[in-house]
């Protein structure tokens, strides 16, 4: 298997333009996480879908943030406008059914100049 | 609440010594513990983990890990440390809506 596929691998935008970040999680898996880390607040988790369904998107910092999972192989994480405090590494991952284990991708660096 | 503490943000070891990373958690029922470690510009990758059984754990890269109840610790352990193991170590235990509450991670050096 692939493992969880994230693209881009890096993103550079300026304030204020629209940011889309997307990920593949493992084949079989049904549930995928939204993760931000920077060296300030460490890793946060910002949404977690079940099923495609999201169930915890209390994380999302505003409603310039949003998620959507489409279908169970493809999610995405969208910035709009984008600021630079949105500067971080964003990770996906994705876990099966009840056995927590999540696997990680590689992430997407993302700098808001 | 589900919560995990990771006392120490860096800990320093001189390579074939021993080394141990400390995690406590607080859960509500019977814990899933679980380690996990980050390369730099890498994501984080599954070591081990606790779900019930014996108290210790063994994992990827001759880690291994031991699930104590009565101090409430899962602490990390590596009998003889290697350069290639540092990395930036995060504990989480799992909760019951199937997710992971982390750690703040543990920064583990080993010199030469």
């Amino acid at each position: 298997d692939a493992g969880v596929i994230q693209s881009p691998r890096h993103e550079v935008t300026e304030m204020g333009q629209e940011v889309t970040l997307r990920c593949k999680p493992i084949s079989g898996h049904n549930s995928l996480f939204w993760y931000r880390q920077t060296m300030m607040r460490g890793l946060e988790l910002l949404i977690y879908f079940n099923n495609n369904v999201p169930i915890d998107d209390s994380g999302m910092p505003e409603d310039r943030f949003s998620a959507k999972m489409p279908n169970a192989s493809f999610s995405t994480l969208k910035i709009q406008p984008s600021e630079p405090r949105d500067s971080a590494v964003y990770f996906c991952a994705s876990s099966l059914g009840s056995s927590l284990e999540q696997y990680f991708g590689p992430g997407t660096r993302l700098t808001v100049t | 609440a589900q919560s995990v503490a990771q006392p120490e943000d860096q800990v320093n070891v001189a390579e074939g010594n021993p080394l141990t990373v400390k995690c406590t958690y607080s859960v509500s029922g019977n814990p899933y513990l679980f380690w996990y470690v980050q390369y730099p510009n890498r994501g984080l990758q599954f070591l081990l983990k606790y779900i019930t059984g014996d108290n210790l754990v063994k994992g990827s890269y001759g880690f291994e890990a031991e699930f104590n109840k009565s101090q409430t610790s899962f602490h990390l352990k590596k009998p003889s440390a290697l350069v290639s193991d540092s990395a930036l170590y995060f504990c989480a235990v799992g909760d019951s809506n199937y997710q992971l509450i982390w750690g703040a991670g543990t920064k583990l050096i080993i010199k030469p």
